[in-house]
């Protein structure tokens, strides 16, 4: 069974702070892995994927990939207000869709 | 260019009823993924389609769910004899080729209820 572990929170940061989002995942076949931002009643968009371990950055967003340890996690910097959203981790094997873990809740405080 | 297309955005039905769910894939999309989300849950994949064949149909419930792809026309999702525990979300997701990668889009979901 292929699956993709995240904690639900709530995780509450503090507007401008960092806010850590983590996901293990089951499957060492995992080849690519997103991340994709929810909000509520909405569907959910992507944000960042990665392939390689190590860091891989885009804006305020880095995300972070390490095969060895089966994780992979997002951190916002400078989170906003508007970054409070379910946060979905998801995990690409090549011959399988795409399997989701059930989200992480962020609330960011202003 | 439009993106995925789901329709109708929010569905009721009354127990025992049939519910059917359409999702239009972005034009140049060939395959169509569709998810299902339960309140507080995550997406759980149900089926991926290519036009006019099923290629995996793994997560998909054997009895009262079918879903098809069309030469023509939008993917759609049918579920017969509704229950209250059908109640959810259901996502469509397109992409170009095979694979759900950074190419795939989700539509805007419907909302099933069932009463």
């Amino acid at each position: 069974q292929k699956e993709v572990e995240q904690n639900s929170g709530p995780l509450s940061v503090p507007e401008g702070a960092i806010a850590s989002l983590n996901c293990t995942y089951s499957d060492r076949g995992s080849q690519s892995f997103f991340w994709y931002r929810q909000y509520s009643g909405k569907s959910p968009e992507l944000i960042m994927f990665i392939y390689s371990n190590g860091d891989k950055e885009d804006g305020r967003f880095t995300a972070q990939l390490n095969k060895a340890s089966q994780y992979v996690s997002l951190l916002i910097r400078d989170s906003q207000p508007s970054d409070s959203a379910t946060y979905l981790c998801a995990a690409y094997s090549g011959n399988t869709p795409l399997v989701f873990g059930k989200g992480t809740r962020l609330s960011v405080i202003a | 260019n439009a993106g995925v297309m789901q329709n109708p955005r929010h569905l009721v039905r009354r127990r025992g009823q049939e519910a059917r769910l359409r999702c239009s894939p972005m034009k140049g999309h060939s395959h169509v993924y569709w998810y299902r989300q339960l309140p507080e849950e995550g997406l759980k994949f149900m089926v991926y389609l290519q036009k006019e064949n099923i290629i995996d149909e793994s997560g998909m419930p054997k009895e009262r769910f079918s879903a098809e792809f069309p030469k023509e026309g939008p993917s759609i999702l049918r579920i017969q004899q509704v229950v209250r525990g059908d109640s959810a979300a259901y996502f469509c997701a397109s992409s170009p080729s095979q694979g759900f990668d950074t190419e795939a889009f989700f539509g805007q979901g419907t909302r099933l209820t069932v009463v």
